[in-house]
């Protein structure tokens, strides 16, 4: 079972700031199979990045995914006030265990 | 426009059983991979047990593996989750989210609201 850690565990920020999130997996992430989903407080999570780098529907430009292989990267440009959540990462090819989460909240 | 509603949560008892339906509408239920997820109180996401779109194969995460058993039914676009041997850390809210393809590789692409549920004496 592929294990992910997500770091920073919190990441505080003010709106207008660039959040960079990582996720690192135990072992190579296979054709890119890495998404990312985002959570509010109270709220089902929602797919933002999926094949490491594609934006789900729907999805603002801002919200951007890179890596390949062990290391991946969420980066939200410009934060919004409505960006702060936790964000998860996920393996969708031969593992489907999440990452424990970044927070990103306000500074 | 995509729908899943989690239902069939509630309090039960150490021991006790449970059976979860996820209800679907807005997409050909058949064609797609369907999962149970689940978050404990202030925890993070743990995926539990999947489904093909046909129904022929299953998953189960180990910590759930032989007390739940997933099924669904595609004339009437429901995925189940029998739940038995219901232990305190059981506790959570169960989502039921949507897979992008039929079968693996699949992403998460959309989710509904969850069900809670407690197991408490």
């Amino acid at each position: 079972e592929i294990v992910l850690t997500q770091s920073p565990g919190t990441l505080s920020l003010s709106p207008g700031e660039r959040a960079t999130l990582s996720c690192r997996a135990s072992e190579t992430i296979r054709n890119n199979y890495l998404a990312w989903y985002q959570q509010k407080p109270g709220q089902a999570p929602r797919l933002l990045i999926y094949g490491s780098s594609s934006r789900a529907t729907g999805i603002p430009d801002r919200f951007s995914g890179s890596g390949s292989g062990t290391d991946f990267t969420l980066t939200i440009d410009r934060l919004e006030p409505e960006d702060f959540a936790v964000y998860y990462c996920q393996p969708y090819g031969s593992s489907r265990t999440f990452g424990q989460g970044t927070k990103v909240e306000i500074k | 426009e995509v729908q899943l509603l989690a239902s069939g949560g509630g309090l039960v008892q150490p021991g006790g059983s449970l059976r979860l339906t996820c209800t679907a509408s807005g997409f050909a239920f058949r064609n797609f991979a369907m999962s149970w997820v689940r978050q404990a109180p202030g925890k993070g996401l743990e995926w539990i047990s999947a489904i093909i779109g046909s129904g022929g194969d299953t998953y189960y995460a180990d910590s759930v593996k032989g007390r739940f058993t997933i099924s669904r039914d595609n004339s009437k676009d429901t995925l189940s989750l029998q739940m038995d041997s219901l232990r305190a850390d059981d506790t959570a809210i169960y989502y039921c989210p949507k897979g992008s393809e039929t079968s693996r590789p699949y992403y998460f692409d959309y989710w509904g609201l969850g069900t809670l549920v407690t197991v408490s004496s």
